[in-house]
């Protein structure tokens, strides 16, 4: 499978645990994108990556939030003290350039924090 | 303001029927670009189209065809001949900055179901 995967794809937890998401985009691609969908709305950009650095991030992402791409490679995202209110999709996307080629994502991460 | 606008939530046809999604944008810059995505059930988006802001050529692919109209600020899509596997949420979305991040801007979605 070449396409970009996203580990796990479920998760549930209790209020004040800390998750992390896994992403792995496809090879090739340097952009990592990661954003955040809630029951009935589109996605929400929450940050993005060009190789290992983070060059832009959403102040959708609270400081209980952290993302990191070590060597350019997968991507995981952290959450600590996790919130009701942060369940949710959580999806991540690759691309070259998102514009001239359109962006991949995966099949994302749904997070149920009881 | 960037924005992208579905005003159609939910749309219910039976299998065969054409049907039109709209999506209008709002965007100040003048070199954007335009999507729309599938999202099955499955829940992964699936990539269906892009299109720049210099090209207003309309694109038929198989059933599916995309109307950009830069005068109206609308990227719609139809689908002819409708068939279940269609069912999904579709999702236009803008890239209305091409430096930088390249981030994408949704709209809320449209719920097809297509009806046998």
């Amino acid at each position: 499978d070449t396409g970009v995967s996203q580990d796990p794809r479920h998760k549930i937890t209790k209020r004040g645990q800390n998750v992390t998401f896994r992403c792995d985009p496809i090879s090739e691609h340097n952009r990592l994108y990661w954003y955040r969908q809630t029951l009935g709305q589109g996605p929400e950009f929450l940050t993005y990556f060009q190789n290992e650095a983070q060059l832009e991030k959403s102040r959708l992402l609270s400081d209980r939030f952290s993302a990191e791409r070590p060597k350019g490679s997968f991507s995981t995202l952290e959450i600590q003290r996790t919130e009701q209110g942060d369940s949710a999709m959580y999806l991540c996307a690759s691309s070259l350039d998102a514009g001239r080629e359109g962006c991949y994502f995966g099949p994302g991460t749904r997070l149920t924090v009881l | 303001a960037q924005k992208v606008t579905q005003a159609q939530t939910e749309i219910s046809v039976v299998e065969k029927e054409d049907v039109t999604l709209d999506c209008v944008y709002e965007t100040r810059d003048t070199t954007y670009y335009l999507f729309w995505y599938k999202q099955p059930p499955s829940g992964e988006l699936v990539f269906l189209i892009r299109r720049n802001s210099f090209d207003e050529q309309n694109e038929i692919s198989g059933r599916y065809s995309w109307n950009f109209q830069k005068s109206t600020s609308s990227f719609n899509f139809t689908i002819t001949a409708s068939q279940v596997v269609d069912s999904a949420v579709y999702f236009c979305a803008l890239i209305p900055v091409i430096q930088g991040a390249q981030k994408l801007v949704f709209g809320q979605g449209t719920r097809l179901t297509i009806n046998p």
